[in-house]
């Protein structure tokens, strides 16, 4: 069956910088889009990053552009979240999801790891 | 504040129907998918209704997913304690430069 498992999350000061790592499986990977998505505590869903199964097409939220980097390795079957500059809004749990796509818009996202709570903190 | 407008809150006894709007505008629900999401404590979000009604595998058909216009529904049947949980709606937004947007969430409490 489908899995995503997160891991890397933790206790980081502002400033600081995490790399959060989703292993897949159950699925062709290297076929599919990947993105970031997370939530405060208390509070609602916030879409962050998306990448596209060969890594060409790569998009951020503005809330995280310029410090949050996506990437993966299809040889890996992993999906990975390098978090630089970390600020205490950034307090959350962070999930890997499986994006599905048609014609440049993400329809829905079906598959979701269990979350991986990273909080930013002195 | 959320592009997607959804109450905080919805109530209903066991058995009953309840109905879970997510209202939007031309740029978003009017011309894109809906999708709805539930989400128990503690635990991940699941899928639950893509491309507006369709169910994602193994979601019994008492869950059932409508769009009309800038607004969708999500309607449960036959509510069940086990259904007490968060209900997100998501769609994309095409005014914005990055277009996936979420609703701000809806509690289910089944009384």
């Amino acid at each position: 069956q489908v899995q995503l498992v997160e891991s890397g999350g933790g206790l980081v000061k502002p400033g600081g910088s995490l790399r959060l790592s989703c292993a897949v499986s159950g699925f062709t990977f290297h076929n599919y889009y990947m993105s970031w998505i997370r939530q405060a505590p208390g509070k609602g869903l916030e879409w962050l990053s998306f990448i596209s199964p060969g890594s060409s097409d790569i998009h951020y939220a503005d809330s995280v552009k310029g410090r949050f980097t996506v990437s993966r390795d299809n040889n890996r079957n992993s999906l990975y979240l390098e978090m630089d500059s970390l600020r205490a809004e950034d307090t959350a749990v962070y999930y890997c999801v499986r994006d599905i796509e048609r014609v440049g818009v993400t329809l829905y996202f079906d598959f979701w790891g269990q979350g991986i709570l990273v909080t930013v903190s002195s | 504040q959320s592009v997607l407008t959804q109450p905080p809150s919805v109530s209903a006894a066991p058995g009953q129907t309840v109905t879970i709007s997510c209202s939007g505008s031309s740029s978003n629900i009017g011309k894109n998918f809906v999708s709805w999401y539930q989400q128990f404590p503690g635990t991940a979000p699941k899928l639950l209704i893509y491309d507006n009604f369709k169910r994602h595998s193994g979601i019994p058909d008492r869950f059932f997913g409508s769009k009309s216009g800038v607004e969708a529904t999500l309607t449960i049947t036959g509510l069940q304690t086990g259904d007490e949980a968060h209900y997100y709606c998501g769609t994309w937004d095409t005014s914005l430069g990055e277009g996936r947007v979420f609703g701000g969430g809806t509690k289910l409490s089944v009384l």
